[in-house]
């Protein structure tokens, strides 16, 4: 069974630019959630998306959004870059709804370098 | 979600046991127990979880005691293959909002030759 993919797997992009990462979950899967990563702050969460709908967001700016689509594959766009939006965003998805006891599968994300 | 607690970082060699510790004082009724484990530049792979007493796999043991108020994920004899940063979360299942994990700083565990 193929894992979770994400592209591109780079990426480098200018300030106030903006940029649409893709995801496509493992088959059957209909949970999906995108995290950033920094070497400052971590893994954060940053939105999670069951069955074309956006179920849970976390605290970061609108310029962040995303969407999932009727095959479960999902997509995050940040408008409006700057530079701090450098980071390894990370798509991971689940197949239950009550998923936290449900381990998440991660991809292993997209390198997002904004100059 | 109940906050956790790690060691930054540890250091083993190869073929040694290597037990990290986590402690999570205010884990509730239904909180289970997941560690994660990331290499550079990879998304977090799933290890282990568990509720109470000890889980086995087929790499790696996780022991917590009665009160739950700890957990300890146990790797048999590292290789540098284990040199990673390994996450420990503990929420709830039935918790919304779903999938909303909470990962700390993690520990960085070094494995030498």
């Amino acid at each position: 069974k193929a894992g979770v993919t994400q592209t591109p797997r780079y990426l480098i992009k200018t300030r106030g630019q903006q940029v649409t990462l893709s995801c496509s979950p493992i088959s059957g899967h209909r949970s999906v959630s995108w995290y950033q990563q920094t070497p400052g702050q971590g893994l954060q969460f940053l939105f999670e998306y069951f069955s074309e709908t956006q179920r849970n967001k976390g605290n970061f700016p609108g310029r962040f959004s995303g969407r999932q689509f009727s095959n479960s594959r999902s997509e995050m766009n940040v408008s409006t870059l700057e530079l701090g939006d450098s980071a390894l965003y990370l798509c991971a998805s689940s197949p239950r709804t009550d998923s936290y006891n449900s381990p998440l599968h991660f991809g292993n994300g997209t390198r997002l370098t904004v100059t | 979600l109940a906050k956790t607690t790690q060691p930054i970082s540890m250091d083993s060699y190869e073929g040694q046991e290597v037990n990290i510790t986590c402690s999570h004082n205010n884990i509730a009724t239904n909180d289970y127990i997941t560690w994660y484990q990331q290499f550079p530049s990879q998304g977090p792979r799933f290890i282990i979880q568990g509720y109470k007493t000890k889980v086995t796999n087929e790499v790696a043991s996780l022991f917590i005691p009665a009160d739950r108020k700890s957990s300890t994920l146990s790797l048999p004899r590292v290789s540098l293959s284990d040199t990673a940063v390994y996450y420990c979360l503990v929420g709830d299942p039935l918790e919304a909002p779903y999938n909303k994990l909470i990962f700390g700083a993690g520990t960085r565990l070094a494995v030498h030759p």
